[in-house]
């Protein structure tokens, strides 16, 4: 099956600054990479997602990028604020968007003032 | 936008406990239901994929007869854990699938306590 590594673990950034996290996937089928942003008990809401048909997507400060060949996907976030403090997964499905999702393990991102 | 309720949100009860979960698609019809477990400072992981009207697929490791799970209707699909035991306190999160190409949406969790 799918698995999915996530890095860093834990990110520290000052505020403004950009953020990265990157995710590798082992199934060469997989066409579907959502990110999640999760605040403590609370649902994981979809930030930007990409289909293996494009190489790059951006909304306003987030960015994903993928790399099909490698097998990875990058999350970026620029001029970060205090609110994008958050755990933020990485996900891949093998048919689209409504297949079952295999998670990466997460990143506790933290933006200083 | 789409919207999944999930209820309860929060249970809290003794071991050797049934707890239900429920989980309804409010606006649209889900005609695949994702049932998933997030320990603490934990990823979520996938326990069963639900079809309305057949019964679920479990991911490997997951007791099929302790997680009972119904998909009765295109809006609507139950988690039952049996027995319930501390070591299943987690939160359980539930996600709908209606249109094809539309990302899944997901409740908003069920915190479970085992005492």
């Amino acid at each position: 099956g799918e698995n999915v590594e996530q890095h860093p673990s834990t990110l520290s950034v000052q505020e403004g600054d950009s953020a990265v996290i990157k995710c590798t996937y082992s199934d060469s089928a997989s066409n579907y990479f959502p990110w999640y942003k999760q605040e403590l008990g609370k649902r994981p809401q979809l930030i930007i997602d990409i289909r293996s048909n494009v190489g790059e997507k951006k909304d306003q400060r987030i960015a994903v990028t993928l790399n099909k060949t490698a097998k990875h996907f990058s999350l970026h976030i620029t001029e970060t604020q205090p609110e994008d403090s958050a755990v933020y997964f990485c996900a891949a499905s093998g048919q689209g968007t409504a297949s079952k999702l295999t998670f990466g393990t997460g990143t506790r991102l933290q933006v200083t003032l | 936008g789409a919207v999944v309720s999930q209820h309860p949100s929060w249970v809290i009860c003794k071991s050797g406990t049934s707890v239900k979960i429920e989980c309804r698609s409010l606006d649209f019809q889900a005609t695949t239901m994702f049932w998933y477990r997030q320990f603490p400072k934990q990823s979520l992981m996938l326990m069963a994929t639900s079809n309305e009207g057949s019964k679920a697929t479990y991911e490997q490791g997951v007791e099929k007869d302790k997680f009972l799970i119904n998909h009765a209707s295109l809006t609507l699909s139950t988690l039952t854990v049996t027995s319930a035991h501390p070591e299943d306190s987690s939160f359980y999160i539930c996600s709908a699938s209606g249109v094809r190409n539309q990302p899944q949406h997901f409740g908003d969790g069920t915190r479970l306590s085992i005492l």
